[in-house]
């Protein structure tokens, strides 16, 4: 069966601090891996998207890997600013012809000052 | 990347009532969105694929009848729930495709439904 599972659930840290999000997903065949940042009330923004062979992934703070091999990801937030506070979710696109999206529960972050 | 929009943001109706969601891209041409549902600390959930021109593809378990997609133009999608309940309360959600390598999929805003 299909699945992204990820830890924790959910997540508070300082302002300033570092913090690594996880993702273990069953997923196959595989296409690409993509980190989500959702805030309250709005739809999912695209942080990340990597394919089978892309270790890692920087967008600004952000920096995700990826081990094809044990099939886990990490999302890292460096230096977390109060407007980090979001929910983090991690999707994997299965491949063939339907390309789905299988959708983890996502990581609920706080950063409180 | 497709920006994309949703009207309305928030809509309250009352038990068995319609109510129509559009899902619009400002700046693509989209033959293919996608609506979600997300209920509150679950994630989201296909519910079907809008096709541009032709019927959609509803995921296993939700109802066509109910869930009317029409996907006329390559820029506007609507969805309509029909007859309205309360357990169809919940965060509905539209994607468009980018036709990319990647696949890339760019989402909607959201729209809260709340039935009475």
């Amino acid at each position: 069966k299909n699945q992204v599972e990820q830890s924790p659930q959910s997540l508070i840290i300082l302002e300033g601090k570092n913090c690594t999000l996880q993702c273990n997903y069953t997923v196959s065949p595989f296409s690409n891996l993509r980190w989500y940042k959702q805030d309250t009330g709005r739809g999912p923004v695209s942080l990340t998207i990597m394919t089978f062979s892309e270790n890692t992934k920087s967008n600004g703070r952000y920096t995700a890997t990826l081990d094809a091999d044990t099939k886990q990801s990490s999302l890292h937030i460096t230096a977390s600013q109060l407007s980090d506070s979001a929910s983090y979710i991690c999707v994997v696109s299965a491949g063939g012809a339907t390309n789905k999206l299988i959708f983890g529960t996502g990581t609920l972050l706080a950063v409180q000052p | 990347g497709a920006v994309v929009s949703q009207h309305p943001s928030r809509v309250i109706c009352k038990s068995g009532t319609s109510v129509k969601i559009e899902c619009r891209s400002l700046d693509f041409q989209a033959t293919t969105m996608f609506w979600y549902r997300q209920f509150p600390k679950k994630s989201l959930m296909l519910m079907a694929t809008s096709n541009e021109g032709s019927k959609a593809t509803y995921e296993q378990g939700v109802e066509k009848d109910k869930f009317l997609i029409n996907h006329a133009s390559l820029t506007l999608s609507t969805l309509t729930v029909t007859s309205a309940h309360p357990e169809d309360s919940s965060f509905y959600i539209c994607s468009v495709a980018s036709g990319s390598h990647y696949n890339e999929q760019f989402f909607g805003p959201g729209t809260r439904l709340t039935v009475l």
